[in-house]
């Protein structure tokens, strides 16, 4: 119930192309969809968030897709650029006092010159 | 601009030794979450305070595992009788508000 799913493990794209990772997810009490971006030896810096009563949010290159029905959220990112290459985690938190995030298990993103 | 601080960053241990990684969470944050990371995977819940109350603890936390947030400024997370299995990064992470968090660098460490 807790369990985030992420696809694909690893994914190698272009400069100037898009990339796209998918995440899906059980538990509906879930209402809060941050997309992390990790850097080797770095810890975790937030991109972009989005909650269940919005389809999509844009800030930058970055976009958030969110299907509430299906239980699936992807980020794009658009112009992919050499300096993206890094890894990305989406999650999600429920309610409740803690809030406490539960990952995916990470896209490792290259971005080929 | 002062983020989210841990340290030590590397730790290098004996299996059977007790070690203590320290987190500054950014000035004025009020919660700080342990989450630990290991190779190849994101980040899991360990533990979350309040100020200085530890309000949730994950089934992760074994009995070896403590952490303190004492004047809800920083935060110290002790592991008892290191074993090979603790070989992790151990991340912090603070909020101010319910939902962004900022994590830290990291205490990387090494259970030999």
């Amino acid at each position: 119930q807790q369990q985030v799913k992420q696809s694909p493990q690893s994914l190698i794209v272009q400069k100037g192309g898009i990339s796209i990772i998918n995440c899906a997810y059980e538990n509906t009490a879930f209402d809060y969809f941050p997309w992390y971006q990790q850097f080797p030896g770095k810890g975790p810096a937030l991109l972009i968030a989005i909650r269940p009563d919005v389809s999509e949010k844009k800030e930058g290159r970055f976009t958030i897709s969110f299907n509430k029905s299906a239980k699936q959220f992807s980020l794009h990112i658009m112009d992919s650029q050499p300096g993206d290459s890094a890894t990305y985690f989406c999650a999600a938190s429920t309610k409740g006092s803690a809030r406490q995030l539960t990952f995916g298990s990470g896209t490792q993103l290259t971005v080929l010159p | 601009d002062t983020g989210v601080s841990q340290d030590p960053r590397h730790k290098i241990t004996k299996r059977g030794q007790n070690v203590t990684f320290r987190c500054d969470p950014i000035s004025e944050h009020n919660r700080l979450y342990w989450y630990r990371q290991t190779l190849g995977q994101g980040p899991e819940f360990l533990t979350y305070f309040q100020n200085e109350a530890q309000l949730e603890k994950s089934r992760l936390l074994s009995d070896r595992f403590s952490a303190e947030r004492p004047k809800g400024s920083f935060s110290t997370l002790e592991i008892q009788r290191t074993e090979q299995g603790d070989s992790a990064m151990y991340l912090c992470a603070s909020s101010l508000q319910a939902d962004t968090q900022y994590f830290g660098p990291g205490t990387r460490l090494t259970v030999l």
